[in-house]
């Protein structure tokens, strides 16, 4: 399976702090994406990352990707207590198109 | 939002009887999506669609059947229900043209309970 893998599980932080959160994977990708998901809603999507990216920023989100660990991370800087949410990887094999999704960092905004 | 909507919203049912779930969208996107979503399994693809008529299985398509006669309707039909698919589901779609064209639009998803 590629399934991205979301390490930590979970994460609690201090209001103004940043967050990261990182996606490793295990086979060739077309492009990675992270979603976040508030408690009882839908994902939206956040940012897309390609192969040939290293780096991609997004108002206070950055995310980069390294192909070569199968890795990517998503930084969330100054954190505020509306981005306590899930966050989620997901992969696009290049093998078949295929996007899967992984088990998702719960993330926990502290006042 | 994009144009998504996931009929029922909530829904409780016994075992053994057949449940369709109906996704809809107003978008013109080309691709679908059901995704069934569990305590510590994340998202998993249950089948897809890329046009009307064509559909194919995800990683979890047992026991589940799908429909696609129209660009805007996905049906996700549960031919005998079984506890095990007591889940969140999620209807997605995709496929705008240019720099979204991989990204996803969710539903707001059907909470379904199989007693």
């Amino acid at each position: 399976s590629q399934q991205g893998e979301e390490d930590p599980q979970a994460l609690s932080i201090q209001e103004g702090e940043n967050a990261t959160m990182n996606c490793s994977y295990k086979t060739s990708i077309n492009n990675l994406q992270w979603y976040r998901q508030n408690s009882g809603r839908g994902l939206v999507h956040l940012i897309l990352i390609r192969s040939n990216e290293r780096e991609k920023h997004s108002g206070r989100l950055r995310v980069t990707l390294d192909t070569s660990k199968k890795s990517s991370s998503l930084l969330i800087t100054a954190s505020r207590a509306a981005d306590t949410a899930s966050y989620f990887c997901a992969t696009e094999s290049s093998r078949d198109d295929k996007i899967i999704f992984g088990k998702g960092t719960r993330l926990h905004i502290l006042p | 939002d994009a144009g998504i909507t996931q009929s029922p919203r909530h829904k409780v049912t016994e075992t053994g009887t057949p449940v369709t779930l109906r996704c809809h969208q107003t978008e013109n996107h080309r691709y679908m999506y059901w995704y069934r979503q569990d305590p510590g399994h994340g998202l998993r693809l249950i089948h897809y669609s890329y046009g009307v008529k064509d559909t194919d299985k995800g990683e979890v398509s047992d026991g589940y059947s799908v429909s696609r006669s129209k660009t805007e309707d996905f049906l996700l039909t549960l031919e005998s229900a079984t506890s095990s698919q007591t889940s969140v589901y999620f209807c997605a779609i995709s496929g705008t043209s240019g720099a979204h064209y991989n990204e996803q639009f969710f539903g707001p998803g059907t909470r379904l309970t199989v007693l």
